[in-house]
Parts: C-alpha cells; sequence; structure tokens
C-alpha cells in the first residue's frame, strides 16, 4: 500500500533562512509520481511540481528545489532564503501507476511552515 | 486561480441534514476528483469521475455520493449528516485521470452543528 511520511509537523525559520522540508514515501509500484502542494493560510491547494519515478534529475525554480532519491525513497522540498509569504502548510504526496485506471492521491499529513521577521 | 470552481465556499447545516457541494472542473478536462480534508484524517480522497463514469472510489462513507454530469461539473452529495463530517472538501480535476497533476478547487467549508 501506499504512504507518505512527513515527519515534520511545523517548523519556524526567521525570514531569509533556507528551510526543507522532508518527505518520505512508500510503494511497491515502479511507476509513480511525486508531488508537492502548498495550502496557504486562505485554504486552497496550490500545484508546485510534479516528479516520475524514472527522473531523478533534481530541479531549481527560483528560490525552490527538491531533491528525489530513489534509494532513500525521498522527495525533498527546499525554499532558499524563506519569506513571509512562504508561510503555508505543504504537502507531500503520492500516484502509483498500479491503482489501473485511476490516480488517486496519497498525501502526508503535511509540514506547517511559518516564517517570521 | 486553478480554474477549478467549487460553490458554495461555506455551508452551515444541522446534524440530520442532506447538502450538495458543486464543482466545475477546468476547461478540457475530463476527471473530476473529490477529496475530504479533516483534522482527524487529513486529506483523504473519496472519489473520481471520468468523463460521466465512476473511476475510482476510495474512504467514501456510504451516505455520501456523487455525480458527473454531461457537462463535465460534478455534485458530491451528503446525507445523514454527522459532526464528524465537518471538514473542507475539495473537487480537483485533470485531463486524463491517470497519474496526471490533479489541480484543485478553493474547496467547500461544511460545519455540522
Amino acid at each position: 500500500a501506499q504512504k507518505v511520511t512527513q515527519a515534520q509537523t511545523e517548523i519556524s525559520v526567521v525570514e531569509k533562512e533556507d528551510v526543507t522540508l522532508d518527505c518520505v514515501y512508500e510503494t511497491r509500484d515502479t511507476t509513480y509520481y511525486l508531488f508537492w502542494y502548498k495550502q496557504p493560510p486562505s485554504g486552497e491547494l496550490v500545484f508546485l511540481i510534479r516528479r516520475n519515478s524514472f527522473d531523478e534529475q533534481n530541479e531549481i525554480s527560483g528560490r525552490y528545489s527538491w531533491n528525489f532519491q530513489k534509494s532513500t525513497s525521498s522527495f525533498n522540498f527546499t525554499i532558499t532564503a524563506s519569506q513571509v509569504v512562504d508561510s503555508a502548510v505543504y504537502f507531500c504526496a503520492l500516484s502509483e501507476a498500479g491503482s489501473g485506471t485511476a490516480s488517486k492521491l496519497t498525501f502526508g499529513t503535511g509540514t506547517r511552515l511559518q516564517v517570521t521577521l | 486561480d486553478s480554474g477549478v470552481t467549487q460553490t458554495p465556499k461555506h455551508l452551515i447545516t444541522a446534524t440530520g441534514q442532506r447538502v450538495t457541494l458543486r464543482c466545475s472542473p477546468r476547461s478540457g478536462d475530463l476527471s473530476v476528483y473529490w477529496y475530504q480534508q479533516s483534522l482527524d484524517q487529513g486529506l483523504q480522497f473519496l472519489i473520481q469521475y471520468y468523463n460521466g463514469e465512476e473511476r475510482a472510489k476510495g474512504n467514501i462513507l456510504e451516505r455520501f455520493s456523487a455525480q458527473q454530469f454531461p457537462d463535465l461539473h460534478s455534485e458530491l452529495n451528503l446525507s445523514s449528516l454527522e459532526l464528524g463530517d465537518s471538514a473542507l472538501y475539495f473537487c480537483a480535476s485533470s485531463v486524463e485521470g491517470w497519474l496526471e497533476t490533479q489541480y484543485f478547487g478553493p474547496g467547500t467549508r461544511l460545519l455540522v452543528l
């Protein structure tokens, strides 16, 4: 069964600090996708990034970067030079190919990031 | 703005009642998903529809049902409501519905008193 673990419940940083959010997943599938979503205080879920199981190339997009390592089943997310607007709950999610034609997302419990001045 | 719309934004009702949540997917998306976010259960997948047909079921209670109409909008019906049904209900959509990015609507916050 698929499972996503976000061990960090809450992280507090001061603005301009770098912060890494951890995500560990479990799956028996060889084909799967990993996602990060952001949920700001307003409540909506905002898509950030998607990675498939065959693409371990790490990516940097502005202040965001992602580190995908199949060997450790981890898909970590780093914010460089954090800003107050980054304050949100961040969710890691997994979608497996083996679920047939369906493609539900299995979410972790989320990490609440608080960035203060 | 994801392009997915949900109505109403907020809903307050009493135990035992029935409510209907509505979702319009992004233009061109054929697949609609419903998720429930509660404090104790987190974000959980409820059900998926693709082009009017049910494609997958998750942890959806028998008191809950959904459908997708020919114009591709979807409705989630919650009946015999209990206090524990209070949650944020999200609708998401994607083009086909398999290993794709799901774009979420703003959610409907349901409070059962």
